[in-house]
Parts: C-alpha cells; sequence; structure tokens
C-alpha cells in the first residue's frame, strides 16, 4: 500500500492564481481531511469528509473549495491564492472518525504565494 | 474554548536520557488524547492515544504517556532518549461531539537530543 500520497510536493504561486492540490489513499478510508500547517500554531483542520460525496467545512476554510467524488481522492482548491495561503498542507485519512481511530498522514505539499 | 497548550516550543536532551514533553488540557467532557511526531519533511505519524482505561499509555517507538485528570496534562515521556527521536511533536485531541475526524492540534515541541 502506497498509504496517503500527495501532489506535488513543492509549488510556488503568484497572487491570483489558482491550483489543486492531490490527494489520495489506497486504504479505502472513509474520513479524508486537509489541515495546514504554521509555524508555533500546530495543524489547522481546513475541510473533511466523512464518505464520497459528504463534505464539510474545517476551522479555516476560506479561500479553499473541496469535493470528494470517490472514496480514494480528495483534492483541495484554491481558487485565487493569497499570500496568507503560504503554508504546509496535509492530507489525512482514517477508518473512522478522529476520536477512535489512527490518522495517516500524507507527505505535505509546500505552497508558497507570492 | 477547548484546547491543548505545550508550552515549551523546544526540549533539549542528552541522548540516554529521560525525555518528557509536556501537554497540558482544556477539554469539557472525557478528552481523546493523540500523540504525533513530525519528523523532518515528513508528514506526521501516530505515536498514542488516551480514550479511556490505563491512565498511562504507551505506544510506539518507546513512547509512553500519563493521563492525569487533576493536573489536566498528558505528559509524553521516554526513560531514554536516542538522538533519532530529535523530531517535531504534536498533542491532539478529539472532542467527544467533534464532527467528522476533526482532531485540534497544540503548537508542536521540538525535540532535540544530542550525542
Amino acid at each position: 500500500n502506497a498509504g496517503v500520497t500527495q501532489t506535488p510536493k513543492f509549488q510556488v504561486l503568484k497572487t491570483g492564481q489558482s491550483m489543486t492540490l492531490q490527494c489520495a489513499q489506497d486504504m479505502n478510508h472513509e474520513y479524508m481531511s486537509w489541515y495546514r500547517q504554521d509555524p508555533g500554531m500546530g495543524l489547522r483542520l481546513i475541510h473533511y469528509s466523512v464518505g464520497a460525496g459528504i463534505t464539510d467545512q474545517g476551522e479555516v476554510p476560506n479561500g479553499y473549495n473541496v469535493s470528494r467524488s470517490t472514496t480514494e481522492d480528495f483534492p483541495l482548491r484554491l481558487l485565487s491564492a493569497a499570500p496568507s495561503q503560504t503554508s504546509v498542507y496535509f492530507c489525512a485519512s482514517s477508518r473512522q472518525g478522529a476520536r477512535t481511530d489512527t490518522q495517516y498522514f500524507g507527505p505535505g505539499t509546500r505552497l508558497t504565494v507570492l | 474554548a477547548q484546547s491543548v497548550a505545550q508550552p515549551e516550543d523546544q526540549v533539549n536532551v542528552a541522548e540516554g536520557n529521560p525525555l518528557t514533553v509536556k501537554c497540558t488540557y482544556s477539554v469539557s467532557g472525557n478528552p481523546y488524547l493523540f500523540w504525533y511526531v513530525q519528523y523532518p519533511n515528513r508528514g506526521l505519524q501516530f505515536l498514542l492515544k488516551y480514550i479511556t482505561g490505563d491512565n498511562l499509555v504507551k505506544g510506539s517507538y518507546g513512547f509512553e504517556a500519563e493521563f492525569n485528570k487533576s493536573q489536566t496534562s498528558f505528559h509524553l515521556k521516554k526513560p531514554s532518549a536516542l538522538v533519532s527521536d530529535s523530531a517535531l511533536y504534536f498533542c491532539a485531541f478529539a472532542a467527544v461531539k467533534a464532527a467528522g475526524n476533526k482532531l485540534t492540534f497544540g503548537g508542536g515541541t521540538r525535540v532535540l537530543v544530542k550525542p
């Protein structure tokens, strides 16, 4: 199993550009999440999904969109990039919710917005 | 607001000495508490979790954590640190009524183990 994979590893955008961060998992997990990591702030939840076709907002959803058309994939879209979105983005998946199940994290995407 | 706090930005310890990484929580009800570790340029990896039961929880790589309800703490410990334990450690909680799979993380503690 590849686990949780993320592409690209690094990305530089100009303000106003759009892009999609890809996330895929091959563990047949129902729950998937996107977090952003900023220095001293830990990880903050952007959006999450509890199954194909079902998504919801997390703690910091503004400026990001998600969709979940399949169990395996959970892409994160930046509609119009802003310098405040410079961060490291992590995708995570689990069989069940975070209260009882281990979350598996991808290797991350480091995004810089100029 | 419910939260976890990691009061130390960095912990320095000599190899072979005991390692403690502190975490305190402010969570209503029975907290579900976790420790994750992040090695350089990698995603987070699960170390251990407390849901209920024994206050001493044993996890991966020789780590353990003690849940202390009276002190609202969940400190991570290792009896003898290795250089390879140098990493960023995160305490996290999942609230009882958390939607989906939301984890709330502390700010992280960087551990540096010197040979």
